[in-house]
C-alpha cells in the first residue's frame, strides 16, 4: 500500500512568486491536513481537507490557502512568498476521524 | 488552544540505557496522545499512541503512560539502540468523529544514542 506522496520534494523560489505543492494520500484517506516545519516555530497546522471542505484552519495569513479534490488529492498555494515561508511543508491522511495520522516525507522549500 | 510543553528538548543517553520523554498539556478535553518520531530527511512516524480510557501502553521496547489528572504523558524506550536516534513529537489531541483532524505538536526532543 503506497504512503502519502508529496511532490516535489525540493523547491527553490523568489520572493514574490508564487508555489503550489501537491499531496497524494493514503489510498481511501478522505482526510488531508497540511503542517508547516520551521526551526524556531516548530510544526504548526495550516489547515484540513474533508471530502473538499476545509473543515479547520491554522492561524497563517490569507496568503496560504489550499483545496481537496474529489479524488481526496491536496494541494496547498502560498502567494507572494517572504524569507520566512521557507519551511519544510508535511501533509497527512487520515482514515477516518478518531484514526491516526500519516505522513509524508514532505516538500522542503527554499525563499531566495 | 492546546498548549504543549515537551521536556527534555535534548537528551543523550549510552546505548543500552533507558530515555524518557515528557509531554504537559492545558486542554483537558483530550482524548488521543500519540508519539512520532522523525528521522532526518521524513516526515514524522507515529511510534505509539494512547487512548484517555487507558494508563498504559506497551510495545516491545516503546511505552507510552497518561497521567489525566495531572494532564501529562511520557516516552519510555527501554534497551536504547543507534537507530533509536531522532526527533520525538508529541501531539495531545482530541479526536472525535466528525470532527477536524488537528494535531498540536510539542517542540520536540532531540534524542541521540552515544554507542
Amino acid at each position: 500500500k503506497a504512503g502519502v506522496t508529496q511532490t516535489p520534494r525540493y523547491l527553490i523560489k523568489t520572493r514574490g512568486q508564487q508555489v503550489t505543492l501537491s499531496c497524494s494520500p493514503i489510498s481511501g484517506h478522505r482526510s488531508v491536513s497540511w503542517y508547516q516545519q520551521t526551526p524556531g516555530q516548530g510544526l504548526q497546522f495550516l489547515f484540513e481537507y474533508f471530502s473538499e471542505t476545509q473543515r479547520n484552519k491554522g492561524n497563517f495569513p490569507g496568503r496560504f490557502s489550499g483545496r481537496q479534490f474529489s479524488n481526496s488529492r491536496s494541494e496547498m498555494n502560498v502567494s507572494t512568498l517572504e524569507l520566512g515561508d521557507s519551511a519544510l511543508y508535511l501533509c497527512a491522511s487520515s482514515l477516518m476521524d478518531d484514526t491516526e495520522a500519516f505522513f509524508g516525507q514532505g516538500t522542503r522549500l527554499t525563499v531566495v | 488552544g492546546e498548549n504543549v510543553e515537551q521536556h527534555p528538548s535534548t537528551l543523550s543517553v549510552q546505548e543500552g540505557d533507558s530515555a524518557v520523554i515528557k509531554c504537559t498539556y492545558s486542554d483537558s478535553a483530550s482524548n488521543y496522545f500519540p508519539w512520532y518520531k522523525q528521522e532526518l530527511g521524513k516526515g514524522p512516524q507515529l511510534i505509539i499512541d494512547i487512548r484517555s480510557n487507558v494508563g498504559e501502553k506497551k510495545d516491545q521496547r516503546i511505552a507510552v503512560t497518561l497521567n489525566k489528572t495531572a494532564k501529562h504523558f511520557s516516552l519510555h524506550i527501554t534497551e536504547t539502540q543507534p537507530e533509536d536516534s531522532a526527533v520525538y513529537f508529541c501531539a495531545p489531541t482530541l479526536k472525535i468523529i466528525q470532527g477536524a483532524q488537528k494535531l498540536v505538536f510539542g517542540q520536540g526532543t532531540r534524542l541521540t544514542i552515544n554507542p
